[in-house]
């Protein structure tokens, strides 16, 4: 079966500018989340959507915002962009088992804001 | 915020010998997980250990938890090259409401020299 997968891999974008992240949940998964993982960190939480509702969200800025599609793929927008926004932005999918869920991350989307 | 710390931030040891990750966290949780990390990509999710268990093994990892302490740690046993990434615990939060984020720490950078 094909793992959480992300796109782009990487991308450069300007101060100021938009981007839109895409992730695909393994097949099944209802539920997907996003993390942000600045440089020499542990990644934070950002959102988690499920059945195409947001669950919950982190401590980040109105400039950040998601959606989930019928299909359960999902995207992460970032308005704009500062320099403080380059990370790794990291997807992770979830099947709800024994009362928690099982998170399956993707390989991540390296976004550098310049 | 990150509600996990890792000790040591960093680990170098000799191919075979064991390596000892230890990670504080602050509030009360659900359940503790440790995640690999090779070169700043997706996570790999090791082990998960519940709040009222105190051990878990799987393969040449034992983890531990002590809720009174709120702290865990990981044993790797007869390392290898391979081992070398970065190390992460997470607590995890299942709120009433269906909302799950995972908290993570800054990780355990480890190195097994062969």
């Amino acid at each position: 079966d094909a793992g959480v997968t992300q796109s782009p891999t990487h991308l450069i974008k300007t101060r100021g500018q938009h981007v839109t992240l895409r992730c695909s949940p393994i097949s099944g998964h209802k539920s997907v989340s996003w993390y942000q993982q600045v440089l020499g960190q542990g990644p934070q939480f950002i959102f988690q959507y499920y059945e195409k509702e947001e669950r919950g969200r982190g401590n980040f800025p109105d400039r950040f915002s998601a959606r989930q599609f019928p299909n359960y793929s999902s995207e992460l927008n970032v308005n704009a962009l500062l320099l403080g926004d380059s990370a790794l932005y990291l997807c992770a999918s979830s099947l709800f088992w024994g009362g928690t869920y099982e998170q399956y991350f993707g390989p991540g989307t390296r976004l550098t804001v310049t | 915020s990150q509600q996990g710390e890792e000790d040591p931030q960093a680990l170098s040891i000799q191919e075979g010998e064991n390596a000892t990750m230890n990670c504080s966290y602050k509030t009360s949780i659900n359940n503790l997980q440790w995640y690999r990390q090779n070169s700043g990509r997706g996570l790999v999710h090791l082990i998960l250990i519940r709040s009222n268990e105190r051990e878990k093994h799987s393969g040449r990892l034992r983890v531990t938890l002590d809720t009174s302490k709120k702290s865990s740690s990981l044993l790797i046993t007869a390392s290898r090259a391979a081992d070398t990434a970065s190390y992460f615990c997470a607590t995890d939060f299942l709120s009433g409401a269906g909302s799950y984020q995972l908290t993570f720490g800054k990780g355990t950078k480890l190195s097994v020299i062969p």
